[in-house]
């Protein structure tokens, strides 16, 4: 069964920290994961994909790793910034398409 | 270009009553997608269209939900009766096609609408 499972479930930092988020999966054939950022009361938006070739992507402030042999990602938040509190979401592809959607990392970013 | 657009964004019925949310997908976007978000859940998926025919629905409760998309564009779901359980956010998506072997990764990105956030007391 494809699973995808993210950590920690939540977590607390100060602004203009860094913290970096994990998911691990099991999806196979893999296509692509995703990372999406949810704010609270809205739908989630994409901050990254890559591919089985890529292991690094970057997005601003955020930068996401894949090692595709372990099938782990992370997803490092540089310099935090209050507006960075929200959920981030792990999601993975497979090649049919279907996706996998980890249960999400809950980020809380205090001044 | 405008977003995934839902409503309502927020319903509160009684358990038993009906239920239906709207989705209207971005211009051009082939595939619709239906999901349900549970506090502190991924979001599943219900079910996804592709113009207006079904690519999967096996993980809707077709019991008690049903979802149309009649012309291809906007799709409507519904939830008759509700139960406790649904309680849930809705999330509609669309992306310009899904899957296939001329499909570019890009072209099955995914997005989101805000959602409807259902209470059922």
């Amino acid at each position: 069964k494809n699973q995808v499972e993210q950590s920690p479930q939540s977590l607390i930092i100060l602004e203009g920290k860094n913290c970096t988020l994990q998911c691990n999966y099991t999806v196979s054939p893999f296509s692509n994961l995703r990372w999406y950022k949810q704010d609270t009361g809205r739908g989630p938006v994409s901050l990254t994909i890559m591919t089985f070739s890529e292991n690094t992507k970057s997005n601003g402030r955020y930068t996401a790793t894949l090692d595709a042999d372990t099938k782990q990602s992370s997803l490092h938040i540089t310099a935090s910034q209050l507006s960075d509190s929200a959920s981030y979401i792990c999601v993975v592809s497979a090649s049919d398409y279907k996706l996998s959607f980890g249960a999400g990392t809950t980020v809380t970013v205090r001044a | 270009e405008a977003g995934v657009a839902q409503s309502p964004r927020y319903k509160i019925i009684e358990k038993r009553q009906s239920v239906a949310f709207w989705c209207n997908p971005i211009s051009g976007h082939a595939t619709l997608y239906w999901y349900q978000q549970i506090l502190g859940q991924g979001p599943k998926l219900l079910i996804q269209f592709q113009n207006n025919g079904v690519v999967d629905d096996s993980q809707l409760p077709k019991d008690r939900f049903s979802a149309e998309r009649l012309k291809g564009v906007d799709s409507t779901l519904k939830i008759q009766p509700a139960k406790l359980e649904d309680s849930a956010v809705y999330l509609c998506a669309s992306s310009q096609k899904a899957g296939g072997l001329l499909s570019r990764i890009v072209d099955n990105e995914q997005f989101f609408g805000p959602g409807t956030r259902l209470t059922v007391l």
